[in-house]
């Protein structure tokens, strides 16, 4: 089954613990994007990724870094979580950039107290 | 700054209603516009890119529009059911491949 897969989808942890939210896709897709999810404010892009090694700041990267050394994943790591980064988080997956549908994730809640 | 705004903020309507919403995007740059639905505790699902003026595109009783020129698309349910219930999503595509969103429009059909 053709699908993107998030890990954890649930997650509470502490104020400067390290942490990294996993993404894996299945479709062989070029692009790969992280958004979050706050109230009111719709869904804003984190990072993006077109390719293998190429990734690129969305609208909101403070306090988040990403990888992509495989095609199929695109790990968003916080490296020193802060409360204002509790959120809902989802990844994305489409063909190529933005002109193809995106595939999302079923959404990881985090909680960062 | 790019902004992408949709109206209603949010809508209810009728068992069987037909209804339209609008999102507004910059009319200079286009690359595409995409429309999803995201139904309460699911993902987004996408519904259309749409990437030329004058384009219309149609799934079952949904259809939307797109003029690049002005800046806008709209999204039309004809005959909406209980079950198109959910937030409607438009995006805009910029020159460096970001996804821009709007803050989107909850539909709530009742029976």
């Amino acid at each position: 089954e053709a699908q993107v897969t998030q890990n954890p989808r649930y997650l509470i942890t502490v104020t400067g613990k390290k942490l990294t939210v996993t993404c894996s896709q299945n479709m062989n897709h070029e692009y790969m994007s992280w958004y979050r999810q706050d109230p009111g404010l719709g869904l804003r892009q984190i990072y993006y990724s077109m390719n293998v090694e190429v990734t690129d700041k969305g609208d909101v990267p403070e306090g988040y870094k990403v990888s992509r050394k495989e095609k199929r994943n695109f790990p968003l790591i916080l490296e020193s979580p802060s409360p204002n980064q509790t959120s809902l988080y989802f990844c994305a997956s489409s063909r190529l950039a933005g002109n193809y549908e995106q595939y999302f994730g079923p959404g990881t809640r985090l909680t960062v107290t | 700054i790019l902004n992408v705004e949709q109206s209603p903020q949010s809508l209810h309507v009728q068992e069987g209603d037909s209804t339209n919403f609008t999102c507004s995007f910059p009319s200079s740059n286009f690359y595409a516009l995409h429309w999803y639905r995201w139904e309460t505790a699911k993902s987004p699902e996408a519904l259309f890119v749409m990437t030329l003026n004058g384009d219309e595109k149609k799934k079952g009783r949904i259809s939307a529009t797109l003029n690049t020129k002005e800046g806008y698309s709209y999204l039309y349910i004809k005959g909406s059911q209980p079950e198109d219930s959910a937030t409607y999503l438009c995006a805009f595509r910029t020159r460096a491949d970001k996804l821009i969103f709007g803050t989107g429009t909850r539909l709530q059909v009742f029976p």
